[in-house]
């Protein structure tokens, strides 16, 4: 597609509920960001899928959060028994890797999540 | 990645140019300097990326000092759509094997 789309836009769930986020990136773009922005705070990274290696989950802060991404392209970010501290808004960003010279993020607008 | 520090705030009048600085002195010969903005409540927007030389592009402008340790970038109109964070990051051109970390970034208040 044109941009990265993400879905669903908005997210309200209770807690302890499970919840799945997903981001398209670019078509032909191989790597792929999520981030997570808490109300007030910075951009938060969470994992980094490049190409075929293994993902980067460094940043995962509990293993209630999980992402995959299947066939190169789709990712879906799940996330276990929500709490109220997940309430955030969670951004996928993509960009062609593998191409030599500067490398520029797009984001997609991202999935504002709610846990009450 | 090279470390950057930027300002936290900064305000500008509306029409006025925004000289927005980025210090990385640690940064190497194959690193870019990146600038993206988030707009609030919006995914961040990518604006400029340079390695040497200064850039120029219908958003803004980037000068590079010549020993690279600093950055500026330029917005020559600022208009009240500007307000953002301005975040400036420096990186291996190529995506690396180390995940892009965003910083606190520079706060612009574009003020009427």
């Amino acid at each position: 597609g044109a941009g990265v789309s993400q879905s669903p836009s908005n997210k309200v769930t209770e807690k302890g509920k499970d919840v799945e986020l997903r981001c398209d990136p670019i078509s032909g773009h191989t790597a792929l960001y999520w981030y997570r922005q808490s109300l007030g705070q910075g951009l938060e990274f969470l994992i980094y899928f490049q190409g075929n290696s293994a993902p980067d989950k460094s940043g995962l802060p509990s293993d209630r959060f999980s992402a995959e991404r299947t066939g190169g392209s789709v990712s879906t970010l799940t996330i276990q028994r929500t709490q109220q501290e997940d309430s955030a808004v969670y951004l996928c960003a993509s960009f062609r890797s593998g191409v030599s010279g500067a490398n520029v993020l797009t984001f997609g607008a991202g999935s504002r999540l709610t846990v009450l | 990645d090279a470390k950057t520090t930027q300002p936290p705030s900064m305000d500008c009048a509306e029409g006025r140019a925004a000289n927005l600085p980025c210090n990385h002195s640690t940064i190497s010969g194959n690193e870019y300097v990146y600038w993206y903005r988030q707009i609030h409540s919006q995914g961040p927007q990518y604006i400029i990326h340079g390695l040497k030389n200064n850039e120029t592009n219908e958003m803004a402008s980037l000068i590079i000092t010549e020993d690279r340790k600093s950055s500026t970038l330029i917005l020559p109109h600022a208009t009240l759509r500007d307000t953002a964070v301005y975040y400036c990051i420096v990186r291996v051109g190529m995506p690396g094997n180390t995940p892009l970390v965003f910083g606190k970034g520079t706060r612009l208040s574009v003020i009427a």
